[in-house]
């Protein structure tokens, strides 16, 4: 059971070109997450997933899209990277979509946009 | 709209010393509350939640927490550290909305917790 993983765990990239952020859990859970952790910023929520099917916006979605691929996978696109895009990524997943559910997180993607 | 505020960036404490780490919320509507732990180079981990009942909440790791309504606080306690405590620790709000927040977490900005020997 390796829980929430996520690909990359490092990329560069220069500005403008475009990546993916890979994030698949094993944990049959229906709601999946992506947030970005700045210093100082706490983290913050991009887009969710509340089940299979749906997304929508957190708080900082500007310059991201989502994809739900299947009930395992969620992916992150970075369509045209930024500077201001250089971060820590973290995926999360959790049973229901409920506000009192644990949310479990991968072990993070750094990227560097120079 | 609901917010998290985390009222010390590092605290630094010696082995086995007692430890808190203080954490404010602002939210108009009722909230459950989150205490998260990240260690060097990995994700966050959950130690303890509020959702409802009493007001003191054991998490792993022998930390605690308790809910204080009318100071709108949810301040993490250790009485005694370990080295291997050394980690940034997170505390975050959602707002209980009859289950369509979809577990829309708000983080503090984070507390790094250093322990020295």
């Amino acid at each position: 059971n390796a829980g929430v993983t996520q690909t990359p765990k490092f990329q560069v990239l220069k500005t403008g070109q475009s990546m993916t952020l890979q994030c698949a859990q094993d944990m049959n859970h229906n709601s999946m997450y992506w947030y970005r952790q700045d210093p100082g910023m706490g983290l913050r929520l991009i887009y969710y997933s509340a089940s299979e099917g749906t997304t929508d916006k957190g708080e900082v979605p500007n310059g991201y899209n989502v994809s739900r691929l299947n009930k395992r996978e969620f992916s992150l696109r970075l369509e045209s990277a930024a500077p201001s895009q250089t971060s820590v990524y973290f995926c999360a997943s959790s049973v229901l979509a409920g506000e009192n559910d644990e949310q479990y997180f991968g072990p993070g993607t750094r990227l560097t946009v120079t | 709209a609901q917010s998290v505020t985390q009222l010390d960036s590092q605290v630094p404490v010696f082995e086995e010393a007692p430890v808190e780490l203080r954490c404010n919320y602002s939210s108009s509507v009722s909230v459950y509350l989150f205490w998260y732990v990240q260690y060097p180079n990995q994700g966050l981990q959950l130690l303890l939640k509020y959702l409802s009942g009493s007001t003191l909440v054991k998490g792993i790791n022998g930390f605690e927490a308790e809910f204080n309504k009318s100071q709108t606080s949810f301040h993490l306690r250790k009485p005694s550290v370990h080295i291997s405590d050394t980690a940034e620790y997170f505390c975050a709000v959602t707002h209980n909305a009859g289950g369509t927040s979809y577990g829309k977490l708000t983080f503090g900005q984070g507390t790094i917790l250093t322990v020295h020997p």
